[in-house]
């Protein structure tokens, strides 16, 4: 199976900062047949179901705002949230979407400081 | 619209079995994957098994020996069968689309006595 290890597992901020969570996977998830990197973001907000933000790394969901950026590729992506808003606050988790078992980080908590 | 909403027994009683359905719409079970996600409580996310479009399912394989997922396709729904029942199965159930997204409100299911 495939791991996937967050970091951190929380963090702090200040609304309007930019912050960044790490999600890194214990192999590669880029597809040598497209090119393209199995890994998806999901936002999920205290008694409501995820949401995903992300997939294939990069590409944001529609509707999601342009302030959730994804990055990366083989083992190591980044969730980078700019402008951090008070709606922001909640729990964050990657998932490689490559193989089976579909894993999960272990998620970031994001709070205000 | 794409909506999936899963039902089941609030409580269950250890080694009993849990039975769940998930009951979709606005898209059709042969063209599309559903997944089973679970969530202890304030724990992260556990990817449990799929159904695929074509009736074939993939399982984790913690869970295999206790888990089964079958489907009706003239009903929209998908079912989760998991037997052996400990404390430790406490959480929400999901259903989810592709694994991906949407998701369904959750079901919450306690182990008690």
């Amino acid at each position: 199976d495939i791991v996937m290890t967050q970091s951190p597992s929380s963090l702090a901020v200040s609304a309007g900062e930019t912050v960044t969570i790490n999600c890194k996977s214990s192999q590669s998830l880029l597809s040598s047949g497209n090119q393209k990197n199995y890994l998806a973001w999901y936002q999920q907000k205290p008694g409501q179901s995820p949401k995903l933000l992300i997939y294939l790394a990069s590409t944001r969901e529609s509707g999601v705002p342009d302030r959730f950026i994804g990055s990366g590729s083989g083992t190591d992506f980044t969730l980078t949230i700019s402008s951090v808003q008070a709606e922001d606050l909640a729990d964050y988790y990657c998932q490689q979407h490559y193989s089976y078992p579909r894993t999960f980080g272990g998620g970031t908590k994001l709070e205000l400081k | 619209q794409v909506q999936l909403k899963e039902s089941g027994p609030g409580l269950v009683q250890p080694s009993q079995t849990l039975s769940l359905t998930c009951t979709v719409s606005g898209f059709s079970l042969t063209s599309y994957n559903v997944h089973w996600v679970r969530q202890p409580p304030g724990k992260g996310l556990e990817w449990m098994g799929r159904m695929r479009y074509n009736g074939d399912t993939s399982y984790n394989s913690a869970l295999k020996s206790r888990l089964s997922i079958s489907r009706d396709t003239s009903k929209n729904q998908v079912f989760l069968k998991m037997n052996s029942l400990q404390t430790d199965d406490t959480g929400t159930y999901y259903c989810t689309r592709d694994g991906l997204g949407p998701w369904g409100q959750g079901v919450m299911v306690t182990v008690s006595s």
